[in-house]
């Protein structure tokens, strides 16, 4: 079956930059997205990178894609405290259903 | 501009009794996808409607049920809640045939059964 795996924790200084790394196993994914939840809130589309993409910029956001690997990670530059929350990694086929991975909580620190 | 909205944001309900979840989606969003996050877990696929009919359904149990309108708008109906119901739920629309392709979410409910 499908499978989304990340990394649980990372905490980095602020300024310094962040990458979360995400595996997934289904071949068939075409989406990719990164989704982030603070306490106690819903979940907020970050960005997403299709499968025929290998690398997506968006403001401090860089997501790269390893299709090869499978491996997806989510580079924050210049983090700040306000971006400590859980990043989740997701996948889709098409349009379908997400499968989620069980998020990373990024903790930065001043 | 628009989001999905999702209705009450919080609930408390006792054991063995029951539940309705609204879910208004983002305008011209014709799909609707609804998932279950237990404390400290990842959002978990429940069931989706693509319109008005059910699209794909996941770990839903058969105690809930949900259907879309031709308003678009959905409703999880939820009976016989049980204490491993407590969790937020949440609503998120997408668009198979415009420019949304990716699913947005609302806010959730946080339901908490006593």
């Amino acid at each position: 079956g499908e499978d989304v795996e990340q990394s649980l924790f990372l905490s980095v200084r602020e300024g310094d930059s962040s990458v979360i790394n995400c595996t997934y196993t289904d071949s068939s994914s075409t989406y990719l997205y990164w989704y982030k939840q603070e306490p106690g809130a819903g979940l907020q589309l970050l960005t997403y990178i299709f499968s025929n993409m290998d690398m997506k910029q968006d403001q401090r956001l860089t997501v790269l894609l390893n299709k090869k690997d499978k491996h997806l990670s989510l580079r924050i530059a210049d983090t700040q405290t306000g971006d400590s929350a859980i990043y989740f990694c997701a996948e889709s086929e098409g349009y379908s259903t997400l499968t989620f991975g069980k998020g990373t909580m990024l903790l930065v620190s001043p | 501009a628009a989001g999905v909205i999702q209705s009450p944001r919080h609930l408390i309900k006792e054991k063995r009794e029951t539940a309705t979840l609204k879910c208004y989606p983002i305008p011209r969003h014709d799909t609707v996808y609804w998932y279950q996050q237990g404390p400290g877990q990842d959002p978990q696929f429940l069931i989706s409607f693509y319109e008005k009919m059910q699209s794909d359904k996941g770990s839903i149990p058969d105690r809930f049920s949900a259907q879309q309108f031709s308003d678009y708008h959905s409703e999880l109906n939820m009976s016989s809640l049980e204490l491993g119901d407590s969790a937020l739920y949440f609503c998120a629309s997408s668009s198979n045939t415009g420019e949304d392709t990716e699913a947005f979410f609302g806010q959730g409910t946080r339901l908490t059964v006593v």
